[in-house]
């Protein structure tokens, strides 16, 4: 299985801050990587889709890069809407893995 | 709009067996491949397996396989996941996924006795 390590746990940023957010696979995922939002008590919603392909309707503030193994999910302007937890998933190989998440909160 | 509904979940015994259902609105069902997800009490997603869009392949995580199973009925627009013989580590809330941009809202299942 292609294990996710997905850093930092828990960020703590203010209104307007650069974010960035990553995961890392065990071996290389070819840019198969999507990333996910998941507010309490929600469903996880699709931010960004192999790497780097904002879902329709999410903000350009979300943007995402990588390659090999090393993946990256940036909010370029934090929102105080932005406060949730954020998921990596790899679709390379299965079975899928998720990253473990990200709880994102405001300073 | 998409939507995708999960049933059947509930507070189970050890041991027993229980199906799950996801009725799909919104979007051609029979065109995306649908999964599974699972997502513990402590937060931890996992997936479970997937469903190919004609029903005709499916795959599962290893260690899940021997007891669960993903059926479609794309006439209906439903995903089922039968699980078998559970244990209190399938406690979790579970959500159907088509093609992972769309999601239901998930159902929970507790299995104690």
């Amino acid at each position: 299985d292609i294990q996710m390590t997905q850093s930092p746990s828990f960020l703590s940023a203010s209104v307007g801050d650069r974010v960035t957010i990553n995961c890392k696979a065990s071996q290389n995922i070819n840019k198969y990587l999507d990333w996910y939002q998941q507010k309490h008590g929600e469903a996880p919603k699709l931010l960004i889709y192999n790497t780097n392909n904002l879902q329709t309707g999410i903000p350009s503030r979300f943007s995402g890069s990588g390659s090999g193994t090393d993946y990256t999910l940036t909010i370029s302007s934090l929102q105080p809407e932005d406060v949730a937890t954020y998921f990596c998933l790899q679709h390379s190989s299965r079975p899928y893995t998720f990253g473990a998440g990200t709880k994102l909160e405001l300073k | 709009e998409v939507q995708l509904v999960e049933s059947g979940g509930g507070l189970v015994q050890p041991g027993a067996s229980l199906k799950l259902s996801c009725v799909a609105s919104g979007f051609t069902f029979s065109d995306y491949w649908m999964s599974w997800v699972r997502q513990t009490p402590g937060k931890t997603m996992e997936w479970i397996g997937d469903i190919k869009y004609d029903g005709s392949y499916t795959n599962y995580a290893p260690s899940l396989k021997n007891r669960f199973t993903i059926s479609r009925d794309n006439a209906k627009s439903t995903l089922y996941l039968q699980m078998s013989n559970v244990r209190s580590e399938d406690t979790a809330t579970y959500y159907c996924t088509g093609g992972f941009a769309y999601w239901g809202q998930g159902t929970l299942v507790t299995v104690s006795s």
